[in-house]
Formats: C-alpha cells, structure tokens, sequence
C-alpha cells in the first residue's frame, strides 16, 4: 500500500526556473492538499483539490499553480521559482468529511531550494 | 481568524519523565483535532479526537479534548530517545478540506 508519493524528494532551481512537485495516492482520496512547513511557521496550506476538476487556494497560493485530472494526481507547479519558496513541501491527502476518519496522510517531502 | 496555539515550542527532558504537550484553538465549525509526529520526515497520524472528555490511548500516549475551553492535551509517560520529534496539533473543519496546524512542540528527550 503506497499511500501517498511524492517526487522529487531533493531539488535545488535556480531563480526564475520553473518545475513541477509531483504527488500520487492510490487511496482513492477525494481531499489532496499541498502545504509547505518552514521554521518556526508550522504547515501553511498553498492549494487544495475538493475532487477531480476542483482546486482551490489556501494561505499562500502567490507563486504556485495546481491542477485536479485525476483523483489520483495533484502536481504543484512553481511558475518562477524564487529564494522565498526555498521550504520542505508536504503533499497530502484525506478522505471526505461523510466518512468516519478526518486524519491527513501526508507525501514524505520534497526539499526545495532556489538560489 | 481561525488558528491553533501549542505550547510549549520546545521541551528538553530526561528520559523516564512524563510531559505534557497543550493544543489551544480556535477554528469556526469544528469537526476534529489530530495529533501527530514528525522525526525527520511527513508527519504520522497518532490520534483523532471529537468528542469532549473521552481520552485517547495508545501504550505511553495519551490525549483528550474539552471542546467547552478549546483545547487539547498530550500525554507521554515514561518518555524514551525514541519519543524526541516534533508534534504537531491540527483542526479540521467541518466544511471543506481545511486543517489549520499549529507551528509544533519540539521535544527532546535526553538519555
């Protein structure tokens, strides 16, 4: 049971460099979310997907896209990748609030560093 | 503005002793409050709470929550190295995908 993977797990951009943070889950989850966990900030939600089709921002949207294909797949896009989105990115995924578990499971993350 | 509170930021025991780890919140329409743990990596899912007064339990661990003053406890007995992370107090809300997470309690746990 893979649960929830998320790739790259290490990767340093260059200012202005565009890539994308890849998340999967095979747990047919309809609630992925991705946040970014810097120091002393704790986990700031950037986007959130309800279900296929269906994104939404969070606290930090500026400088990222999402997109929903897929129950399966939410890949973040950094657009111009700049020093202040330098953080550890967690995707993770939840099962809708009419089911009896509320808990998130989260990617093992990605290290970002843009210099 | 919806937000959780933990306290302390950080904590440095000796093995053996017992801690305590506190949860405030405030979050409109509340569903849940989760804890988990963070060594070096995603954070693991230790317990879920939605009702006031009914503790939680998992071998060294416990927790509980009064919904009445907003906030929620976690218990460590008999603290091992093993124990030393970062654990982190959510809320979910009872609309939406919205978790609301405090910054995290670091607790070390000296042999």
């Amino acid at each position: 049971n893979a649960g929830v993977t998320q790739t790259p797990k290490f990767q340093v951009l260059k200012t202005g460099q565009s890539m994308t943070l890849q998340c999967a889950q095979d747990m047919n989850h309809e609630y992925m979310s991705w946040y970014r966990q810097d120091p002393g900030m704790g986990l700031r939600l950037i986007h959130y997907s309800v279900g296929a089709g269906i994104t939404d921002q969070g606290e930090v949207p500026n400088g990222y896209n999402v997109s929903r294909s897929t129950t399966e797949d939410f890949p973040l896009r950094l657009l111009s990748a700049a020093p202040s989105q330098t953080s550890v990115y967690f995707c993770a995924s939840s099962y809708p609030l009419t089911g009896g578990r509320t808990e998130a499971f989260f990617g093992q993350g990605t290290r970002l560093t843009v210099v | 503005e919806d937000k959780v509170v933990q306290s302390p930021l950080s904590l440095v025991v000796h093995e053996g002793d017992t801690v305590t780890l506190n949860c405030s919140y405030e979050v409109t329409n509340f569903r849940s409050l989760l804890w988990y743990k963070q060594e070096k990596k995603a954070p693991t899912f230790l317990f879920m709470l939605t009702s006031s007064g009914i503790e939680k339990k998992s071998g060294r661990l416990s927790s509980i929550l009064d919904k009445k003053e907003l906030f929620s406890i976690l218990n460590i007995t008999a603290t091992q190295t093993g124990d030393s992370a970062v654990y982190l107090c959510a809320v979910r809300q009872n609309t939406g995908n919205q978790f609301y997470f405090g910054t995290g309690t670091s607790l070390t746990v000296i042999p």
